[in-house]
């Protein structure tokens, strides 16, 4: 079945420093979501990618679509300590019905 | 505008036991998902209903079953609980299908123990 992969599953940075998270498919994806989901909490919808070699930006986040539509980037620049989280990146099923989430990239910043 | 709520926020079952939980959507969502996340995982589809009818069912077995409502809440009910079923279940609410735009609002989640 369909599934995404997700490096690397943990990173620490120090606050200010940069990090990416990436994510590949063998399959060729029609769109991909982002969703960012805190400790105790619950995911939160960050951006959908939709188009080959899309980017787009929220603030200090950067979202990136290949143009084969294969793998996405996130990449967050100068970390703050309230970027703490677990990022997923999640296609669509091929219906459409569903969201394949992997195990995803667990950010801790430290001050 | 409301967000996804979820009721119970924990509970604790044995093992054997059913258990019903449920979920109102978002104001104006006529789409609800159900997601299990097991610890240190992603959230793992369940089944997803629109307009009352189950539209997609990920890889789980009939005795997890669910419905939806005219108002569009939805309950998720598990029968036969096993230890392996102790997870944070998490509901999903969407807009209409039909536009093509899935992106979901998750609810808080209810943490289900199975002792």
């Amino acid at each position: 079945g369909q599934q995404v992969m997700q490096i690397p599953q943990y990173q620490h940075v120090q606050e200010g420093e940069d990090f990416t998270t990436y994510c590949n498919s063998s399959t060729t994806l029609s769109n991909i979501q982002w969703y960012k989901q805190r400790p105790g909490g619950h995911p939160v919808f960050l951006i959908q990618l939709v188009k080959s070699g899309e980017v787009k930006k929220q603030k200090r986040l950067t979202f990136q679509f290949g143009e084969a539509k294969k793998n996405s980037s996130l990449h967050i620049t100068a970390t703050q300590t309230t970027d703490v989280g677990t990022y997923f990146c999640a296609p669509a099923n091929q219906a459409g019905t569903a969201l394949i989430f992997g195990k995803g990239t667990t950010l801790s910043v430290s001050s | 505008e409301t967000g996804v709520t979820q009721s119970p926020t924990h509970l604790i079952k044995t093992r054997g036991q059913q258990v019903t939980l449920r979920c109102s959507s978002q104001s104006g969502h006529n789409t609800v998902s159900w997601y299990q996340q097991a610890l240190g995982q992603g959230p793992q589809f369940i089944f997803q209903y629109y307009r009352e009818e189950e539209n997609g069912r990920g890889n789980f077995p009939p005795r997890f079953s669910g419905l939806q409502f005219p108002n569009y809440s939805s309950e998720l009910n598990v029968n036969a609980l096993e230890l392996d079923d102790s997870a944070l279940y998490l509901c999903a609410s969407s807009l209409d299908r039909d536009t093509g735009i899935y992106e979901q609002y998750f609810g808080p989640g209810t943490r289900l123990t199975v002792t």
